[in-house]
C-alpha cells in the first residue's frame, strides 16, 4: 500500500515571504513522487518530481522540493510567494516498480498581497 | 495542452440511471486513467488502463465499470449512479512514452452531480 498525508489543509502567507507546503509518504520500495497544482475549476498542472538523483529538485514556476527519505518528506517550497500562486496542491506517490499514482489531501494555499 | 478531452463536462442525473462519462486523447498515449476528486480526499484513483482492452482496478472502482474499446479513447461508465457518486471525474494520461517515471496529464474535468 502507498499513501501520502499534506498535514496542512491551508497555508496563509504574504507575498514575497517564503512558501512551503509539507509532504509526507508512505510507500514500500523506493518512491517517485509527484507535486501538482490545481486552479479553480481547472484541471492538474503538474510542477515537479522525484525519480532518483539529486535530493533537491527545481521545476515549474519557481517551485522546488526536497527529498527526504530518512524522514519520508517531500516538501514543496518557493523562496518569494506571489498572489498568483494561490490555488490547491497536491503531493503524490508512487512505486517504482508501478503505475498508479496515489495523491494527498490536497493544501490551499493563500497569498496575500 | 496535453490533448485530453472529456465529455461531458457537466451532467446531472437521477439515482439508479446509467451515466457514462468519456475521456479522449489525441496523443496514442499507452497509460489513462480515472480519478474522482473529492473535499478532503484529494484524488483517488477508480481504473487505469494500460493499453485497449486492458484495465485494472484502482481504490475506490466499486460502482464503476471501464472500457478501451481503441487506444485514444477510455470510458467510464457507472451501471447505475447514487447520490455517493457525485463528484469531479478526472482522466489522466501518462507522459515521456508510457514509462512510470512519466508524469501525468489531466484533463478538465466532468462534474457529476446525482440527485
Amino acid at each position: 500500500a502507498q499513501s501520502v498525508a499534506q498535514p496542512e489543509d491551508q497555508v496563509n502567507v504574504a507575498e514575497g515571504n517564503p512558501l512551503t507546503v509539507k509532504c509526507t509518504y508512505s510507500v514500500s520500495g523506493n518512491p517517485y513522487l509527484f507535486w501538482y497544482v490545481q486552479y479553480p475549476n481547472r484541471g492538474l498542472q503538474f510542477l515537479l518530481k522525484y525519480i532518483t538523483g539529486d535530493n533537491l529538485v527545481k521545476g515549474s514556476y519557481g517551485f522546488e522540493a526536497e527529498f527526504n527519505k530518512s524522514q519520508t518528506s517531500f516538501h514543496l517550497k518557493k523562496p518569494s510567494a506571489l498572489v498568483s500562486d494561490s490555488a490547491l496542491y497536491f503531493c503524490a506517490v508512487q512505486r517504482s516498480n508501478d503505475y498508479k499514482l496515489s495523491f494527498g489531501a490536497g493544501t490551499t494555499v493563500t497569498v496575500r498581497a | 495542452d496535453a490533448g485530453i478531452t472529456q465529455s461531458p463536462r457537466h451532467k446531472v442525473t437521477e439515482t439508479g440511471t446509467p451515466v457514462t462519462l468519456r475521456c479522449h486523447q489525441t496523443e496514442n498515449h499507452r497509460y489513462m486513467y480515472w480519478y474522482r476528486q473529492d473535499p478532503g480526499h484529494g484524488l483517488r484513483l477508480i481504473h487505469y488502463s494500460y493499453g485497449v482492452k486492458d484495465t485494472d482496478k484502482g481504490e475506490v472502482s466499486d460502482g464503476y465499470s471501464v472500457s478501451r474499446s481503441k487506444t485514444e479513447d477510455f470510458l467510464l461508465t457507472l451501471e447505475s449512479a447514487t447520490s455517493s457518486q457525485t463528484s469531479v471525474y478526472f482522466c489522466a494520461i501518462r507522459g515521456i512514452g508510457g514509462a512510470n517515471t512519466g508524469e501525468l496529464f489531466f484533463g478538465e474535468g466532468s462534474r457529476l452531480t446525482v440527485l
